[in-house]
């Protein structure tokens, strides 16, 4: 049962435009959510992370959004660089003690010059 | 600073042998995390070590999955009578303490099961 989803497996997008990734998430008792990039054989690197208290948070190119109503969030990156091209992962944690994070199965993106 | 490393980057074994595989995290965190990432997969949690705490191994797939940290700095995830369905990438991360920190992950380590 796959509780963190991203349905995209890859996107697209010119440079200079907006790169749109999508992640839904299944549990309810989900209270922080992150995203992570990833470049070939390296790890994952933080990009940006939203607690369930807030429905926005910004940091330079990055905006991450939270529906919690719908489960859904979205990290937008304006203006997209060829640089950004990676794997994106959503991530989730219920937070406490442990802080164990489920992630999706990830976005390539794709940034074309 | 020095990020999380992890040895080997690559290992290649033969279905039935032992592996281990090695964690240093950053320097000052007391959170350690292990994961794997099947291939077409996310991340997939292993286990988590905090500071002198029983460690939480809820996600250890199975008894031939084992992991210890020793003087609370580096860890070993240990996999006995390897499968070929344990091919995958570990990877470790660490943070200041549980809860809401960051994790930071190392490069991982490329486990192929022959």
């Amino acid at each position: 049962d796959q509780q963190v989803k991203q349905n995209s497996p890859s996107l697209s997008v010119q440079e200079g435009r907006i790169s749109i990734l999508n992640c839904d998430y299944t549990n309810s008792m989900f209270d922080y959510f992150l995203w992570y990039k990833k470049y070939p054989a390296e790890g994952p690197t933080f990009l940006i992370s939203i607690s369930s208290i807030k429905d926005k948070n910004e940091d330079g190119r990055f905006t991450v959004f939270l529906n919690k109503s719908a489960k859904h969030l979205s990290l937008h990156i304006v203006p997209s660089q060829p640089g950004d091209s990676a794997v994106y992962f959503c991530a989730a944690s219920e937070g406490g003690a442990t802080n164990k994070l489920i992630f999706g199965t990830g976005t390539l993106l794709a940034v074309q010059p | 600073g020095a990020g999380v490393s992890q040895s080997p980057s690559n290992k290649v074994t033969e279905k039935g042998k032992d592996v281990e595989l090695r964690c240093d995290p950053i320097s000052g965190h007391t959170a350690l995390y292990w994961y794997r990432q099947s291939l077409g997969q996310g991340l997939e949690f292993l286990i988590y070590f905090q500071g002198n705490s029983a460690p939480d191994k809820s996600g250890l797939p199975s008894d031939r999955f084992s992991a210890e940290r020793t003087g609370g700095s580096v860890s070993t995830l240990t996999i006995q009578r390897t499968q070929q369905e344990d091919s995958a990438v570990y990877l470790c991360a660490s943070s200041l303490e549980g809860g809401m920190k960051t994790q930071y992950f190392g490069p991982g380590t490329r486990l192929l099961v022959l």
